[in-house]
This record gives C-alpha cells, sequence and structure tokens, in this order.
C-alpha cells in the first residue's frame, strides 16, 4: 500500500514556464514533508521541505503549497529552467519513533528549452 | 564538508552469492538510514541507526539482509544469500540529532544474475 502518491510521473515543460507537481498522503500522523531532487547518478537532495502548520513556502523560484484538510501538497517550479531537469520525489514523515521518510514514487521532469 | 559517501557504486553479483554495501556518513552525524530504490518504484526505508543502536528496522525485507554500525560511524549493509529481487539501488542517508534534514549518499547499484 502506498502511502504517498505522487504524479504525474514525467512531465515536459518549456523554458520559462511553471512546472508543478503533486502528492497526496494517506497518514494523518505525518508532520514534515521534504521534496528532494536528484540528477542522474547522484542521491536525492533536499530541496524544500514543509510542516503542516503553514499552507505554503517558498524558497526562490520553488514553492510548496500545502492542504492540510485534502492530504495533499504540491510542488510549484517557477520561470523552470534546463538545468531544472531532474527527477523530484515528494516524501513525508512522521512521529513514532521513527525519522524513516516515506517516498511517491517520483517524477521525472524534462524542461525543453 | 564532505557528503555521505557509498561503496561500491556498482555492484554485478549471482544469485546466491553475498554482497556487502558499505556507507560512510557526513562527519558528526549519529542518524544513518538505509533506503532502496527497485527500478520503477519509490524508495522505501530499510533501517534507521542512531549512532551504533537500530533504533528502527521495521523495513528489512527479511533475515538475508544484515545491518551494522560498530562504533556509530560507518555502516555496512550485507546480503546473504543474494535474490535476483535484491537488484535495485542501495542509498545510505544520515543527519545530525538536532535537524530534520536527511542527506543522501550517491547510491549503491546492485544487480543480482
Amino acid at each position: 500500500q502506498q502511502q504517498v502518491k505522487q504524479s504525474p510521473q514525467s512531465l515536459i515543460v518549456q523554458k520559462g514556464g511553471i512546472s508543478i507537481i503533486n502528492c497526496a498522503y494517506e497518514n494523518t500522523a505525518f508532520d514534515y514533508f521534504p521534496w528532494y531532487q536528484q540528477f542522474p547518478g547522484k542521491g536525492p537532495a533536499l530541496l524544500i521541505a514543509i510542516r503542516p502548520d503553514v499552507s505554503e513556502k517558498k524558497e526562490g523560484r520553488f514553492t510548496i503549497s500545502f492542504n492540510k484538510s485534502a492530504k495533499q501538497f504540491s510542488l510549484h517550479i517557477m520561470d523552470s529552467q534546463p538545468g531544472d531537469s531532474a527527477t523530484y520525489f515528494c516524501a513525508a514523515r512522521g512521529w513514532a519513533g521513527s525519522y524513516q521518510l516515506t517516498f511517491g514514487k517520483g517524477t521525472k521532469l524534462s524542461v525543453i528549452p | 564538508e564532505a557528503g555521505v559517501t557509498q561503496f561500491p557504486s556498482h555492484s554485478v553479483i549471482e544469485k546466491g552469492q553475498t554482497v556487502t554495501l558499505r556507507c560512510d556518513p557526513i562527519s558528526g552525524h549519529d542518524n544513518l538510514y538505509w533506503y532502496r530504490r527497485v527500478m520503477g518504484k519509490e524508495i522505501k526505508f530499510l533501517l534507521h541507526f542512531v549512532k551504533e543502536s537500530k533504533q528502527d528496522e521495521s523495513g528489512m525485507p527479511n533475515n538475508r539482509f544484515l545491518a551494522e554500525r560498530t562504533g556509530g560511524t560507518y555502516s555496512t549493509l550485507k546480503v546473504q544469500p543474494a535474490e535476483l529481487e535484491d537488484s535495485g539501488v542501495y542509498f545510505c542517508a544520515s543527519g545530525g540529532l538536532s535537524t530534520d534534514t536527511q542527506y543522501f549518499g550517491p547510491g549503491t547499484r546492485l544487480t543480482v544474475l
């Protein structure tokens, strides 16, 4: 049973456009929601993260929108650039004596010139 | 500051053989995690060390997998005997006690033939 559902699986965006990736979760115990960015041959790197007490967090061109009642959160990449082409993973973590992250399946983003 | 390192980067073995993966966390990080990504699926948690103690090993698939972290520094993950379904990318991540962030290594790609 997948606890974090991510969509779309792949995304092609024109340079300068907005990339939007969506995630939904089921476990209300989750209290921390990071997004990771992974380039080929590298490990996932933390991009931006949010806690459920805020509805939005922005860092540069990257914004997380969080809807606690709907149990959904999304990543928006403004002014997308070819260098943003990577695989993006949403994740969630819940307190229960463990800090394990539960990941979505990933979205492969391609930004074309 | 050096990041999380993993060795080897690739390993190809035959079914029934033994493989040992190594992870060197960021210096000073007490938390160490192992994750695995099977092709086409999400990154899945395997286990979590705090220093040399196993905090959570709920994700370990079966007793063919043995993780150790002697002395609370580097960690090894041994698969014995390896099966075809063990193929995938094994990630190690580390984190400090006072931070939510998990820093991932580049992964070890394991192929079992």
